[in-house]
């Protein structure tokens, strides 16, 4: 189980790129870094998952360097709607393998 | 990507009493199944995991008494929560895989908001 160690919390503004940054040194050769969305009083969302280099999809991009100590998440042009908890996971499994181990999370605040 | 549905998404009870929450994955079958409980500003806490047709797997600290899972199908596990407290005011969140494989995207129900009074 890789430790990860991420921002508490960050502030944005509408309209700006946000970058979440997680480090992992100890990430497992096997390992992937997936990246968690959750609003409140709801259940947490799948954003994006990559291995090395770089990802991206519809809703964001990740950024993994060549050592993959480390990983950055961005989001475009944030909204308010982008308000929320964000969870990096590196190898973050129970002992079984099978459920994910949630860390505590970048809180986004997202602000007009 | 699949769905999986919680019901109910709130609940108010009175201490002592029990009560039950179920998961559906909608449209795939899902052999486990996963119950986190989450406190206020704080992180999911895995519970533990539901295998259908036979015993729920515990993480260290839940008290399996308490906490009484059952998985009958493929698509549907319960959580009960038997004699309930006001500490067990909580968020209440399934999760279902598509494989058990490490690596694989997890799906979420809404979560349950149990208050307990």
């Amino acid at each position: 189980l890789a430790k990860t160690t991420q921002p508490i919390s960050m502030d944005s503004y509408e309209g700006q790129e946000v970058n979440i940054t997680c480090s992992h040194n100890n990430i497992a050769t096997n390992d992937y870094i997936t990246w968690y969305q959750q609003f409140p009083s709801q259940g947490p969302r799948f954003i994006i998952q990559g291995y090395k280099t770089k990802v991206t999809n519809e809703v964001a991009s990740l950024f993994i360097p060549a050592d993959r100590k480390s990983s950055t998440l961005s989001l475009p042009r944030v909204s308010l709607s982008d308000t929320a908890v964000y969870y990096c996971l590196v190898g973050a499994v129970n002992q079984a393998g099978t459920a994910l181990i949630f860390g505590k999370g970048t809180t986004l605040s997202v602000s007009s | 990507g699949a769905v999986v549905s919680q019901h109910p998404s709130r609940v108010i009870c009175k201490s002592g009493t029990s009560v039950k929450i179920e998961c559906r994955s909608l449209d795939f079958q899902a052999t486990t199944m996963f119950w986190y409980r989450q406190f206020p500003k704080q992180s999911l806490m895995l519970m533990a995991t539901s295998n259908e047709g036979s015993k729920a797997t515990y993480e260290q600290g839940v008290e399996k008494d308490k906490f009484l899972i059952n998985h009958a199908s493929l698509t549907l596990s319960t959580l009960t929560v038997t004699s309930a407290h006001p500490e067990d005011s909580s968020f209440y969140i399934c999760s279902a895989k598509l494989t058990t494989a490490p690596n694989t995207e997890a799906f979420f129900g809404q979560g349950t908001r149990l208050t307990v009074v």
